[in-house]
Protein backbone atom coordinates (compact mmCIF):
# COMPACT_ATOMS: atom_id res chain seq x y z
CA UNK A 1 0.00 0.00 0.00
CA UNK A 2 0.61 3.59 -0.02
CA UNK A 3 3.19 4.97 2.36
CA UNK A 4 5.41 8.06 3.40
CA UNK A 5 8.67 7.99 5.57
CA UNK A 6 9.77 10.91 6.89
CA UNK A 7 12.91 12.12 8.45
CA UNK A 8 13.22 11.80 12.49
CA UNK A 9 13.14 13.95 15.03
CA UNK A 10 13.21 16.51 16.71
CA UNK A 11 14.82 18.64 14.96
CA UNK A 12 16.37 21.87 16.72
CA UNK A 13 17.76 24.57 15.00
CA UNK A 14 18.46 28.31 15.76
CA UNK A 15 16.98 31.50 14.73
CA UNK A 16 17.79 32.19 11.09
CA UNK A 17 19.33 28.62 10.15
CA UNK A 18 18.78 26.53 7.16
CA UNK A 19 15.64 23.87 7.56
CA UNK A 20 15.11 20.50 5.62
CA UNK A 21 12.71 18.03 6.36
CA UNK A 22 12.77 15.07 4.23
CA UNK A 23 9.92 13.15 3.24
CA UNK A 24 10.19 10.28 0.62
CA UNK A 25 7.27 7.88 -0.21
CA UNK A 26 5.83 5.17 -2.07
CA UNK A 27 2.81 5.06 -4.18
CA UNK A 28 1.05 3.56 -7.63
CA UNK A 29 -0.03 6.14 -9.79
CA UNK A 30 0.48 9.97 -9.07
CA UNK A 31 -0.68 10.94 -5.82
CA UNK A 32 -0.99 14.37 -4.77
CA UNK A 33 1.57 15.34 -2.12
CA UNK A 34 1.41 17.99 0.73
CA UNK A 35 2.80 18.99 3.75
CA UNK A 36 0.78 19.98 6.80
CA UNK A 37 1.65 21.69 10.44
CA UNK A 38 0.49 21.45 13.21
CA UNK A 39 1.45 24.48 16.17
CA UNK A 40 0.95 23.53 19.45
CA UNK A 41 -2.96 23.64 20.86
CA UNK A 42 -4.00 24.15 16.98
CA UNK A 43 -5.60 21.93 14.37
CA UNK A 44 -3.58 20.78 10.89
CA UNK A 45 -3.24 23.14 8.43
CA UNK A 46 -2.27 22.15 4.88
CA UNK A 47 1.27 24.46 4.31
CA UNK A 48 1.55 23.47 0.78
CA UNK A 49 0.56 20.73 -2.36
CA UNK A 50 1.80 19.64 -5.33
CA UNK A 51 -0.25 17.66 -7.71
CA UNK A 52 1.76 16.62 -10.51
CA UNK A 53 5.39 15.52 -10.96
CA UNK A 54 8.22 18.61 -10.84
CA UNK A 55 5.65 20.86 -9.55
CA UNK A 56 6.85 23.35 -6.73
CA UNK A 57 4.70 24.33 -4.03
CA UNK A 58 5.50 27.01 -1.52
CA UNK A 59 3.93 28.70 1.30
CA UNK A 60 5.08 31.35 4.36
CA UNK A 61 9.06 30.80 2.75
CA UNK A 62 8.74 27.02 2.94
CA UNK A 63 8.77 25.20 -0.43
CA UNK A 64 8.77 21.70 -1.78
CA UNK A 65 8.99 20.54 -5.14
CA UNK A 66 7.40 16.71 -6.10
CA UNK A 67 10.23 14.81 -7.64
CA UNK A 68 9.17 11.69 -9.09
CA UNK A 69 12.42 10.26 -10.17
CA UNK A 70 13.51 9.97 -6.45
CA UNK A 71 9.79 9.06 -5.51
CA UNK A 72 10.29 12.44 -2.83
CA UNK A 73 9.23 15.75 -1.32
CA UNK A 74 11.71 17.47 0.95
CA UNK A 75 10.32 20.57 3.13
CA UNK A 76 13.09 23.53 2.79
CA UNK A 77 13.00 27.00 4.33
CA UNK A 78 15.86 29.50 4.07
CA UNK A 79 15.68 31.32 7.45
CA UNK A 80 13.50 29.62 10.02
CA UNK A 81 12.00 31.73 12.67
CA UNK A 82 11.11 30.37 16.29
CA UNK A 83 7.38 31.08 15.52
CA UNK A 84 7.98 27.97 12.67
CA UNK A 85 8.37 25.18 15.75
CA UNK A 86 5.73 22.97 15.56
CA UNK A 87 5.23 19.25 14.06
CA UNK A 88 5.18 18.69 10.22
CA UNK A 89 3.78 16.02 8.29
CA UNK A 90 4.41 15.02 4.93
CA UNK A 91 1.19 13.62 3.23
CA UNK A 92 -0.03 12.31 0.09
CA UNK A 93 -3.12 11.24 -1.56
CA UNK A 94 -3.65 8.39 -4.30
CA UNK A 95 -5.75 10.87 -6.46
CA UNK A 96 -8.78 9.25 -8.63
CA UNK A 97 -11.63 8.29 -5.79
CA UNK A 98 -9.57 8.30 -3.03
CA UNK A 99 -8.69 12.16 -2.52
CA UNK A 100 -10.66 11.86 0.25
CA UNK A 101 -7.64 9.49 1.75
CA UNK A 102 -4.72 11.15 3.04
CA UNK A 103 -1.60 8.84 4.31
CA UNK A 104 0.74 10.36 6.68
CA UNK A 105 4.46 10.56 7.57
CA UNK A 106 5.32 10.01 11.20
CA UNK A 107 5.82 13.67 11.78
CA UNK A 108 8.71 16.09 12.68
CA UNK A 109 8.73 17.83 15.63
CA UNK A 110 10.72 21.31 14.40
CA UNK A 111 12.15 23.41 17.69
CA UNK A 112 13.53 26.91 16.57
CA UNK A 113 15.28 28.71 19.65
CA UNK A 114 16.10 32.41 19.68
CA UNK B 1 -17.12 30.90 7.18
CA UNK B 2 -17.12 28.73 10.23
CA UNK B 3 -14.39 26.03 10.39
CA UNK B 4 -15.01 22.04 11.10
CA UNK B 5 -16.23 21.74 14.43
CA UNK B 6 -16.47 18.67 16.46
CA UNK B 7 -18.06 17.79 19.71
CA UNK B 8 -16.98 16.68 22.15
CA UNK B 9 -13.55 18.17 22.57
CA UNK B 10 -12.44 16.07 25.51
CA UNK B 11 -14.16 12.21 26.73
CA UNK B 12 -13.00 9.79 29.15
CA UNK B 13 -14.63 6.44 28.78
CA UNK B 14 -13.65 2.77 30.76
CA UNK B 15 -12.89 -0.27 28.65
CA UNK B 16 -16.13 -2.25 27.26
CA UNK B 17 -18.32 0.91 26.37
CA UNK B 18 -18.78 3.00 23.68
CA UNK B 19 -18.82 6.17 22.34
CA UNK B 20 -19.67 8.50 19.79
CA UNK B 21 -18.11 11.31 18.33
CA UNK B 22 -19.59 14.56 16.05
CA UNK B 23 -18.10 16.58 13.18
CA UNK B 24 -19.89 19.54 11.16
CA UNK B 25 -18.52 20.07 8.50
CA UNK B 26 -17.27 23.48 6.77
CA UNK B 27 -20.71 24.75 4.92
CA UNK B 28 -20.99 23.60 0.89
CA UNK B 29 -18.53 20.71 1.65
CA UNK B 30 -19.76 17.31 1.09
CA UNK B 31 -16.81 14.95 1.84
CA UNK B 32 -15.88 14.05 5.24
CA UNK B 33 -12.99 12.13 6.31
CA UNK B 34 -11.85 10.80 9.97
CA UNK B 35 -8.11 9.98 11.35
CA UNK B 36 -6.97 8.56 14.48
CA UNK B 37 -3.88 10.48 16.12
CA UNK B 38 -1.60 8.89 18.42
CA UNK B 39 2.07 9.07 19.86
CA UNK B 40 2.89 5.43 18.62
CA UNK B 41 1.07 5.06 15.13
CA UNK B 42 0.85 8.88 14.34
CA UNK B 43 -2.09 10.30 11.90
CA UNK B 44 -4.18 7.17 10.75
CA UNK B 45 -6.88 7.05 8.60
CA UNK B 46 -10.43 5.45 9.20
CA UNK B 47 -12.69 6.96 6.71
CA UNK B 48 -14.30 8.98 3.88
CA UNK B 49 -17.74 9.59 3.55
CA UNK B 50 -19.25 11.39 0.56
CA UNK B 51 -23.12 12.36 0.23
CA UNK B 52 -24.18 9.88 2.86
CA UNK B 53 -21.80 7.13 1.18
CA UNK B 54 -18.51 5.80 2.60
CA UNK B 55 -15.97 6.04 0.06
CA UNK B 56 -12.90 5.10 1.12
CA UNK B 57 -11.75 3.24 4.39
CA UNK B 58 -8.50 2.59 6.44
CA UNK B 59 -7.37 -0.83 8.26
CA UNK B 60 -9.04 -0.34 11.18
CA UNK B 61 -11.29 -3.07 13.19
CA UNK B 62 -15.21 -3.22 12.52
CA UNK B 63 -15.25 -1.86 16.17
CA UNK B 64 -14.74 1.48 14.41
CA UNK B 65 -17.96 2.67 11.94
CA UNK B 66 -19.06 5.98 11.06
CA UNK B 67 -22.17 7.48 8.63
CA UNK B 68 -22.76 10.94 7.48
CA UNK B 69 -26.44 12.67 7.34
CA UNK B 70 -28.39 14.62 4.50
CA UNK B 71 -26.82 17.52 5.73
CA UNK B 72 -22.98 16.07 5.88
CA UNK B 73 -22.61 15.81 8.83
CA UNK B 74 -20.66 13.12 10.67
CA UNK B 75 -20.27 10.55 13.40
CA UNK B 76 -18.05 7.90 14.34
CA UNK B 77 -18.60 5.40 16.48
CA UNK B 78 -16.31 3.16 18.62
CA UNK B 79 -17.95 -0.22 20.23
CA UNK B 80 -16.58 -2.33 22.87
CA UNK B 81 -13.40 0.16 23.45
CA UNK B 82 -9.92 -0.99 24.08
CA UNK B 83 -6.98 1.17 26.16
CA UNK B 84 -5.56 1.10 22.68
CA UNK B 85 -8.10 3.44 21.30
CA UNK B 86 -7.31 6.44 23.19
CA UNK B 87 -5.98 8.62 20.77
CA UNK B 88 -7.25 11.98 19.18
CA UNK B 89 -9.78 11.66 16.38
CA UNK B 90 -9.76 14.23 13.81
CA UNK B 91 -12.32 15.07 11.22
CA UNK B 92 -11.40 16.60 7.90
CA UNK B 93 -13.87 18.00 5.62
CA UNK B 94 -13.52 19.39 1.85
CA UNK B 95 -15.62 20.73 -1.32
CA UNK B 96 -15.59 17.67 -3.11
CA UNK B 97 -15.22 14.33 -2.34
CA UNK B 98 -13.37 11.89 -4.94
CA UNK B 99 -12.45 12.73 -8.77
CA UNK B 100 -10.48 15.70 -7.69
CA UNK B 101 -8.47 17.01 -5.38
CA UNK B 102 -9.82 19.71 -2.71
CA UNK B 103 -7.99 21.09 0.57
CA UNK B 104 -9.09 19.38 3.73
CA UNK B 105 -9.63 21.47 6.28
CA UNK B 106 -9.01 19.93 9.83
CA UNK B 107 -11.22 20.32 12.92
CA UNK B 108 -9.41 20.46 16.38
CA UNK B 109 -9.87 16.99 17.04
CA UNK B 110 -11.31 15.56 19.65
CA UNK B 111 -9.41 13.81 22.44
CA UNK B 112 -10.48 10.43 23.88
CA UNK B 113 -9.26 8.59 26.67
CA UNK B 114 -9.93 4.73 27.64
CA UNK B 115 -9.56 3.87 31.31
Amino acid sequence: GDSVTQMEGPVTLSEEAFLTINCTYTATGYPSLFWYVQYPGEGLQLLLKATKADDKGSNKGFEATYRKETTSFHLEKGSVQVSDSAVYFCALTPGGTSYGKLTFGQGTILTVHP
Amino acid sequence: KAGVTQTPRYLIKTRGQQVTLSCSPISGHRSVSWYQQTPGQGLQFLFEYFSETQRNKGNFPGRFSGRQFSNSRSEMNVSTLELGDSALYLCASSLVGGGSYNEQFFGPGTRLTVL
